[in-house]
């Protein structure tokens, strides 16, 4: 199946400084989504993204489809940033709805 | 919409119990996602239906686990008999086609 890295594993930040976040895939894929999970354990969905770039305030994303890999970009951090980050794409080996998450980078922003 | 609801929140029984976890997905959505958090593996699809039907089910570790979508908006992932290595937080997702998925607060289980 496709395999998926994530890096850094853990990330400390200040508060206000900016971050990438990368995540690689052994595979062409057309389906790639961003995570958060909160210190609470809520995962919520950042970025629907296969391909190109797309912007959410201090945050965007920019995923290139033919070099598999997908960068999270996060300006301005705040401490309400900290948590995991994940990405996720389909493992063609299974089937289209198929997810496989990385095992994250864990974010830390100090105030 | 208020969401993937998931209930309970929490769970804790004994080794041997059934245990039964419920999901309503987002009204209008055609997938629905069972997965499972721990420590040791991460994030892992249990499994998944579409339009109530389930179609892939690779990731149900064992027998033990059973999963079912009656109707559009309700599932359920049971787990008999339970064992402590069932440990883990185990997450409802919901989506419209294979897009966005959508998560809800997810189900601690412990079992002892």
């Amino acid at each position: 199946g496709i395999q998926v890295e994530q890096s850094p594993p853990d990330l400390i930040l200040q508060e206000g400084a900016n971050s990438t976040l990368r995540c690689n895939f052994s595979d062409s894929v057309n389906n790639l989504q961003w995570f958060h999970q909160n210190p609470w354990g809520q995962l919520i969905n950042l970025f629907y993204i296969p391909s190109g770039t797309k912007q959410n305030g201090r945050l965007s994303a920019t995923t290139v489809a033919t070099e598999r890999y997908s960068l999270l970009y996060i300006s301005s951090s705040q401490t309400t940033d900290s948590g995991v980050y994940f990405c996720a794409v389909p493992n063609y080996g299974g089937s289209q709805g198929n997810l496989i998450f990385g095992k994250g980078t864990k974010l830390s922003v100090k105030p | 919409d208020a969401g993937v609801i998931q209930s309970p929140r929490h769970e804790v029984t004994e080794m041997g119990q059934e245990v039964t976890l419920r999901c309503k997905p987002i009204s209008g959505h055609d997938y629905l996602f069972w997965y499972r958090q721990t420590m040791m593996r991460g994030l892992e699809l249990l499994i998944y239906f579409n339009n109530n039907v389930p179609i892939d089910d690779s990731g149900m570790p064992e027998d033990r686990f059973s999963a079912k979508m009656p109707n559009a908006s309700f599932s359920t992932l049971k787990i008999q008999p339970s064992e402590p290595r069932d440990s883990a937080v185990y997450f409802c997702a919901s989506s419209w086609s294979t897009d966005t998925q959508y998560f809800g607060p997810g189900t601690r289980l412990t079992v002892l």
